[in-house]
């Protein structure tokens, strides 16, 4: 079993929708991660979290460090939002990763 | 302009051949850490450095070297490449280690042959 577990593994919604994307974690962490990687390769930090929620525009990060698990949140998406994201955790240094979930956002 | 600079961007090269990725940043960031990424393998931590002159083993460091004489420089050498190396190189760094937000470079495609 992944020390990591994303969910879904892919996500086709419609302009406007409203999405989640989930992430497990089994081991013992002080951070967690979400990353956005568009084709063509880039990485983008999207969120940090440490505990509670953090909002940037339409985007909405959750953690619940009991459950060890966390949520991230799309509202009105968009066509741009079409990327992969992945959920990154770690403590001190070291970093363990989500497979990532493909999100393809259609018109 | 803020950024994780990582050279060279695309390589390819033969077994063997020793190499190094460059990894620079202009932020003063104390975490510098290397990963790399695979189809179906998703992105996998191969070395970390916490401040200068200190290096940790990620979860897949054989076959790498790094140092961190110097703050904003963080290479990546491949002594002896190998095939199984063939891979995408992403660069990262933060202010404070993995509790602040992480810069990631544009990465480096890298082909051993």
């Amino acid at each position: 079993k992944n020390e990591v577990e994303q969910s879904p593994q892919n996500l086709t919604a419609q302009e406007g929708e409203f999405i989640t994307i989930n992430c497990s974690y089994s081991v013992g962490i002080s951070a967690l991660h979400w990353l956005q990687q568009h084709p063509g390769g880039g990485i983008v930090s999207l969120f940090m979290l440490s505990s509670g929620k953090k909002k940037h525009g339409r985007l909405i990060a959750t953690i619940n460090i009991q459950e060890k698990h966390s949520s991230l949140h799309i509202t009105a998406s968009h066509p741009r939002d079409s990327a992969v994201y992945i959920c990154a955790v770690g403590d001190v240094g070291d970093m363990r990763f989500g497979a990532g979930t493909r999100l393809t956002v259609k018109p | 302009e803020a950024q994780v600079t990582q050279n060279p961007r695309y390589l390819i090269t033969v077994t063997g051949k020793k190499l190094t990725v460059t990894c620079s940043q202009n932020m003063n960031h104390e975490y510098m850490s290397w990963y790399r990424q695979d189809p179906g393998l998703g992105l996998r931590q191969i070395y970390y450095s916490m401040n200068v002159e200190v290096t940790d083993k990620g979860d897949v460091p054989e076959g790498y070297k790094v140092s961190r004489k110097e703050k904003r420089n963080f290479p990546l050498i491949l002594e002896s490449p190998s095939p199984n190396q063939t891979s995408l190189y992403f660069c990262a760094s933060s202010l404070r280690g993995i509790v602040g937000e992480l810069f990631f470079g544009e990465g480096s495609r890298l082909t051993v042959l």
